[in-house]
């Protein structure tokens, strides 16, 4: 079994500034990596897949890049709308799918 | 509309059996693949079960396995989770995602499994 791990698993962030969000598998995943982002009480939104595309109607602010075993989003200039947490997933070698732990990007 | 929607959660002692659905809908549903994602009240996700277009190819994590069936049916465009032999971890909300990049996820449906 694969496993992710984030980091940080908590981002405090002033609105506007950048966020980095780390994602690293245990062994290579190629770029079939996924990130989600998740608000209290909703199902989960597909941000990123492919390491490095954007899902339809996420914003450019969003980026992925990585490949192998490190990942990265990032998110440009956070807006009151991307307080949220976040997971990233690999369904390179599965069965099972795996999730990281989530990282929460909280106000600073 | 593309939308999925699922239904089925409650209470359960240890030891009970519940059934879980998801009702597609907005899209043409024969033609793909589906998961069950679960998350634990306060945790992270964790991928139950995936069926394919097929229902040729079928797979569970080991957490589940032998105590979870996962189905569907494309005259009501309709997933199915059969979840027997019910444990308090496996007390979480329940979601229904669409395909193995799982771009369109249902609302959820919280599953309680307690005496």
């Amino acid at each position: 079994e694969i496993v992710m791990t984030q980091s940080p698993a908590t981002l405090s962030v002033s609105p506007g500034e950048r966020a980095t969000l780390s994602c690293r598998a245990s062994q290579s995943v190629s770029s079939n990596l996924a990130w989600f982002q998740q608000k209290p009480g909703q199902a989960p939104r597909l941000l990123i897949y492919g390491a490095s595309t954007r899902a339809t109607g996420i914003p450019a602010r969003f980026s992925g890049s990585g490949s192998g075993t490190e990942f990265t989003l990032t998110i440009s200039s956070l807006q009151s709308e991307d307080f949220a947490v976040y997971y990233c997933q690999q369904y390179n070698n599965w069965p099972p799918l795996t999730f990281g732990g989530g990282t929460k990007v909280e106000i600073k | 509309e593309v939308q999925l929607v699922e239904s089925g959660g409650g209470l359960v002692q240890p030891g009970g059996s519940l059934r879980l659905s998801c009702a597609a809908s907005g899209f043409t549903f024969s033609g793909y693949s589906f998961n069950w994602v679960r998350q634990a009240p306060g945790r992270g996700l964790e991928w139950v079960s995936y069926i394919s277009s097929t229902s040729s190819t079928i797979y569970y994590a080991d957490s589940v396995k032998g105590r979870f069936t996962i189905s569907r049916d494309s005259a009501d465009n309709s997933l199915y989770l059969q979840m027997n032999s019910l444990r308090d971890e496996d007390t979480a909300v329940y979601y229904c995602a669409r395909s193995l990049d799982m771009k369109v996820w249902g609302q959820g449906t919280l599953v309680t499994v307690s005496s």
